[in-house]
C-alpha cells in the first residue's frame, strides 16, 4: 500500500498568512493526488485534482504543485473561512490512501 | 446538478446490521464508481473500498472485507453500505463519493452510524 506522510498535524496562522502543507507518497504516484477541505461537521470538499488543477470554483488563493512522491498545497492569502482541515488523497493504484490530516487553526 | 445523497443517521444496538444508501442524481449512475469512506469521531479520512456501477463488482480496503457488503440498485441510481455484526468500533460518518480520479467528483453529505446499547 502506498502510505500518505501529511506535515505538518496542526499549524496555527493568521488572517492573509501564506500557509503551505506537504504530502509525502512512500512510492511515486505521478500526478495522481487531490486536496480535499473539511469544516467541522461537513463533508470534504476537494480543492485542488491531478496535483495542480483548480476545482471548479475554489478560489485562486489555493494552489497545488508537485509529482512523483512530494506535493505541496498552498494557500497564498489566509481567510477566515480557510480554518479546517486538509487531506491529501492519493488515487495513483489500490488502495487509495488519505494523508492523516492538517488542521488550520487561527491564532 | 451531480448531487448524491445519503440516508439519515443511525442508532444501531452492538451485534445489529445497518444499510446506508446513497442516491445519485444529475448523471448516468453507470458511467462512475462508487466509492465508501469513513471518518470515526474525531479521526481521519479512511478509504473503505470502491463498487463499479458497470458490472457490480465490489473492491473492499483491508479491515472492511468480511461485514462490509457494497451493492447496487442501479434502477434507482442508488448504492448502499450494509455493515452486518455492529461493533462500538464502527461508529463514525460513513460517506460516499463519486469516482475520485475524475475531474467532477462529489461527495454525498455523510451520515452518522451510532453503535451502542
Amino acid at each position: 500500500d502506498i502510505q500518505m506522510t501529511q506535515s505538518p498535524s496542526s499549524l496555527s496562522a493568521s488572517v492573509g498568512d501564506r500557509v503551505t502543507i506537504t504530502c509525502r507518497a512512500s512510492q511515486g504516484i505521478r500526478n495522481d493526488l487531490g486536496w480535499y477541505q473539511q469544516r467541522p461537521g461537513k463533508a470534504p470538499k476537494r480543492l485542488i485534482f491531478a496535483a495542480s488543477s483548480l476545482q471548479s470554483g475554489v478560489p485562486s488563493r489555493f494552489s497545488g504543485s508537485g509529482s512523483g512522491t512530494e506535493f505541496t498545497l498552498t494557500i497564498s492569502s489566509l481567510q477566515p473561512e480557510d480554518f479546517a482541515t486538509y487531506y491529501c488523497l492519493q488515487y495513483n493504484s489500490y488502495p487509495r490512501t488519505f494523508g492523516q490530516g492538517t488542521k488550520v487553526e487561527i491564532k | 446538478q451531480v448531487q448524491l445523497v445519503q440516508s439519515g443517521s443511525e442508532l444501531k444496538e452492538p451485534g445489529a446490521s445497518v444499510k446506508v444508501s446513497c442516491k445519485a442524481s444529475g448523471y448516468t449512475f453507470t458511467n462512475y464508481g462508487i466509492n465508501w469512506v469513513r471518518q470515526a469521531p474525531g479521526q481521519g479520512l479512511e478509504w473503505m473500498g470502491w463498487i463499479d456501477t458497470n458490472t457490480g463488482n465490489p473492491t473492499y480496503a483491508q479491515g472492511f472485507t468480511g461485514r462490509f457488503v457494497f451493492s447496487l440498485a442501479t434502477s434507482v441510481s442508488t448504492a448502499y453500505l450494509q455493515i452486518s455484526s455492529l461493533k462500538a468500533e464502527d461508529t463514525g460518518v460513513y460517506y460516499c463519493a463519486r469516482s475520485l480520479t475524475v475531474t467532477t467528483s462529489p461527495w454525498g453529505q455523510g451520515t452518522l452510524v451510532t453503535v451502542s446499547s
